[in-house]
């Protein structure tokens, strides 16, 4: 079936370094992935989105790369702060699909 | 600008009782889209209304429900609840006409537990 997955479900890094966090999907027919981040008692928040005629998009401090050949998403984080410390969720939408798809989230530990 | 208000922010009930959860999406945001979050099974769609129509539905049993009313504001209803059923409920918006091709705006989320 339909499902996005994430590589590793735990982070730890240091403050100020970088942090990739990574994701999979498996619909080749995706063509719409976003991500967000989740912090305690709050709901996901949206971080950023990149469509399929892309294969990298920057925010404030966030990048996100696409590379459709292996399916394969990726959240990068400059300058990691403590405050960047939540579970992190990539989803995936187009397609086929009627509903955007969560993978299970990644938890960010920020060391300072 | 308001973000999408959800309540109650807990709520707890016993077995076999019905629940109904409250989302107000964000103004102007016509989309609102249900999720249930659980630690193991992640955010799994419920339910999506635009313009009071049903659009999408996720695999769920019947006793989940939901509307849309003409102010955009969204109900979801629980019925016969059981244990498993606890879990955060998020609703979210968006601007357009939903589906997958938009991003979601989430609220807090209402904390059921059952008991």
């Amino acid at each position: 079936g339909e499902s996005v997955g994430l590589h590793l479900p735990t982070l730890s890094v240091q403050e100020g370094d970088n942090s990739i966090i990574n994701c999979a999907y498996s619909n080749s027919a995706s063509d719409y992935f976003i991500w967000y981040k989740q912090e305690s008692g709050k709901g996901p928040q949206f971080i950023i989105d990149i469509r399929s005629n892309m294969d990298k998009r920057q925010g404030q401090r966030v990048t996100v790369l696409l590379n459709k050949t292996v399916k394969h998403l990726s959240l990068q984080i400059a300058a990691t702060q403590p405050g960047d410390s939540a579970v992190y969720f990539c989803a995936e939408g187009g397609g086929s699909q009627g509903n955007l798809i969560f993978g299970k989230g990644t938890k960010l530990s920020v060391k300072p | 600008k308001a973000g999408v208000t959800q309540t109650p922010r807990y709520l707890i009930k016993t077995r076999g009782q019905q629940v109904t959860l409250s989302c107000s999406p964000i103004s102007g945001h016509r989309s609102v889209s249900w999720y249930q979050q659980t630690p193991g099974q992640g955010l799994q769609f419920l339910f999506e209304y635009f313009s009071e129509t049903q659009r999408n539905k996720g695999n769920f049993p019947g006793r989940f429900s939901g509307r849309q009313f003409s102010n955009s504001r969204s109900e979801m209803n629980v019925s016969t609840l059981e244990l498993g059923d606890s879990a955060l409920y998020l609703c979210a918006s968006s601007l357009g006409q939903g589906g997958s091709n938009e991003k979601l705006f989430f609220g807090s989320g209402t904390q059921l537990s059952v008991l």
